[in-house]
C-alpha cells in the first residue's frame, strides 16, 4: 500500500509569508492522483486541490499545487490569517491520507 | 445545494457493533459517477478512510478494517449506512461521510459536519 509522508509536521510562519508544503509517496502515484485539504479546529475538511494542481471551485489562486511521481508541493503564496490550519494530502487511486501538516502562526 | 448528515449513536461499548448513517441532500446517489466514503479521525490525529459506495453499488474497504466494515445505500432514502463490528476503545474516533467532488476521481468535495462516536464500558 501507498504510504504518504508530510513534511514538515509543524510549520511556524508570519502572515504574508509563503508556505511550502510537502507530500512524498511510497510508490508512484498514476495520474497525478492527489489531492489536497484543509481543516481547521473543529470543521470538516475542505478540498483545496486535487489532480496535483487543479483548483477546487471557490479556492482563493493563493493555494498551488504541483509535483508528480512521488513528491508533490502545496504552496500557498502569500499567507492570510485565516490559512492557519492542518493541512493533509490524499491520494486518491488507494484513498490514503497523509498525516498531516499543521501551519501555525510564528 | 449539496448536504450530508451523519447519524448514530455517540456512545458505544466495546465489542458491539456501530451503525451510522448519512442522510444526504441535493444529489443522487444513482448518478453516474457519484461515491460517499465514510472517513474517521481520532482525536488530535489523522484521517483515516474506512470505505466507499459507487453509484453502481461496487463497494471498496480500507485493507487493514474490511473484516469489520460494511457499507450500503438506499437510494430511495438518499442514505448511505456504515455498520463496524467489534468497537474497541481505540475506535473513538469523529466520524465523517464525505461525496465525491465529480466523476473524476475520489476526492472528496462534500463533507457532513462528522459525528464524535466513543468507545466506552
Amino acid at each position: 500500500e501507498i504510504v504518504l509522508t508530510q513534511s514538515p509536521g509543524t510549520l511556524s510562519l508570519s502572515p504574508g509569508e509563503r508556505a511550502t508544503l510537502s507530500c512524498r509517496a511510497s510508490q508512484s502515484v498514476s495520474s497525478s492522483y492527489l489531492a489536497w485539504y484543509q481543516q481547521k479546529p473543529g470543521q470538516a475538511p475542505r478540498l483545496l486541490i486535487y489532480g496535483a494542481s487543479s483548483r477546487a471551485t471557490g479556492i482563493p489562486d493563493r493555494f498551488s499545487g504541483s509535483g508528480s511521481g512521488t513528491d508533490f508541493t502545496l504552496t500557498i503564496s502569500r499567507l492570510e490569517p485565516e490559512d492557519f490550519a492542518v493541512y493533509y494530502c490524499q491520494q486518491y487511486g488507494s484513498s490514503r491520507f497523509g498525516q498531516g501538516t499543521r501551519l501555525e502562526i510564528k | 445545494q449539496v448536504t450530508l448528515r451523519e447519524s448514530g449513536p455517540a456512545l458505544v461499548k466495546p465489542t458491539q457493533t456501530l451503525t451510522l448513517t448519512c442522510t444526504f441532500s441535493g444529489f443522487s446517489l444513482s448518478t453516474s459517477g457519484m461515491c460517499v466514503s465514510w472517513i474517521r479521525q481520532p482525536p488530535g490525529k489523522a484521517l483515516e478512510w474506512l470505505a466507499r459506495i459507487d453509484w453502481d453499488d461496487d463497494k471498496y474497504y480500507s485493507t487493514s478494517l474490511k473484516t469489520r466494515l460494511t457499507i450500503s445505500k438506499d437510494t430511495s432514502k438518499n442514505q448511505v449506512v456504515l455498520t463496524m463490528t467489534n468497537m474497541d476503545p481505540v475506535d473513538t474516533a469523529t466520524y465523517y461521510c464525505a461525496r465525491c467532488y465529480d466523476s473524476s476521481g475520489y476526492y472528496y468535495g462534500y463533507w457532513g459536519q462528522g459525528t464524535l462516536v466513543t468507545v466506552s464500558s
